[in-house]
């Protein structure tokens, strides 16, 4: 079964340091990996996939994410951290269970960033 | 840019009560979803919709129905509310067809529901 972790439930960083949101998932076949985030009482907004091609995927926000095959893991990154940042960063994996354009996602637990001036 | 509208944000129920969420999108996408958040446990789906009048259960869906009588809006339905399912509920949607498989959701900003 598809499934992915998110092993830090926080993650801490000062204004302007890199960070990084650890990702790891777990499928059978080639992985559709996705990166979205939650700010406070918003929904889920999309920053970034992985479907194939090039390992460092950027997205919006000046985010980008390295896909590991080696290692199954999509951390998400960014080089310099603002203090807007701070939110909810979920991890999520495509259910290949289901075919056609279902689409569905498997989410991660989340992952909190605060980021400190 | 995909507008995907709750009706409410916040919502207060009494057990038992039926309790009606609504979603409306604004992109003709085929596709429809409820999630349910809760701390510590990211996203879970309770149903989501591939076209009008059809429905699949996702991960979920026990104590929930739904409803999609039209393509744009798609409802989620708690037969008799039970604190248990005090929760963030989300929906979101996007496009079916070739490529869908790599698109992203669409959210709506989500209905905080507390049943009492």
């Amino acid at each position: 079964a598809q499934s992915v972790a998110q092993p830090e439930d926080q993650v801490n960083v000062a204004e302007g340091n890199p960070l990084t949101v650890k990702c790891t998932y777990s499928v059978s076949g080639n992985p559709y990996l996705f990166w979205y985030v939650q700010y406070p009482n918003r929904g889920l907004q999309f920053l970034l996939k992985y479907i194939t091609g090039d390992n460092l995927v950027k997205g919006s926000y000046g985010f980008e994410a390295e896909f590991n095959k080696s290692q199954t893991s999509f951390h998400l990154k960014k080089p310099s951290a603002l203090v807007s940042d701070s939110a909810l960063y979920f991890c999520a994996v495509r259910d290949i269970g289901f075919s056609g354009g279902y689409n569905k996602l498997i989410f991660g637990a989340g992952t909190r960033l605060a980021v400190h001036p | 840019d995909v507008k995907v509208t709750q009706s409410s944000r916040y919502l207060v129920k009494r057990t038992g009560e039926k309790v009606f969420l609504e979603c409306v999108q604004d992109m003709d996408h085929e596709n429809m979803f409820w999630y349910r958040q809760d701390p510590g446990l990211g996203l879970r789906l309770i149903y989501f919709s591939y076209d009008v009048k059809m429905k699949e259960k996702g991960d979920i869906p026990e104590g929930y129905s739904v409803s999609r009588e039209k393509k744009e809006r798609f409802s989620l339905i708690l037969e008799s509310a039970s604190t248990n399912q005090t929760s963030m509920y989300l929906c979101a949607s996007s496009f079916f067809g070739q490529g869908a498989y790599n698109s992203p959701l669409h959210f709506g900003n989500g209905t905080r529901l507390t049943v009492t």
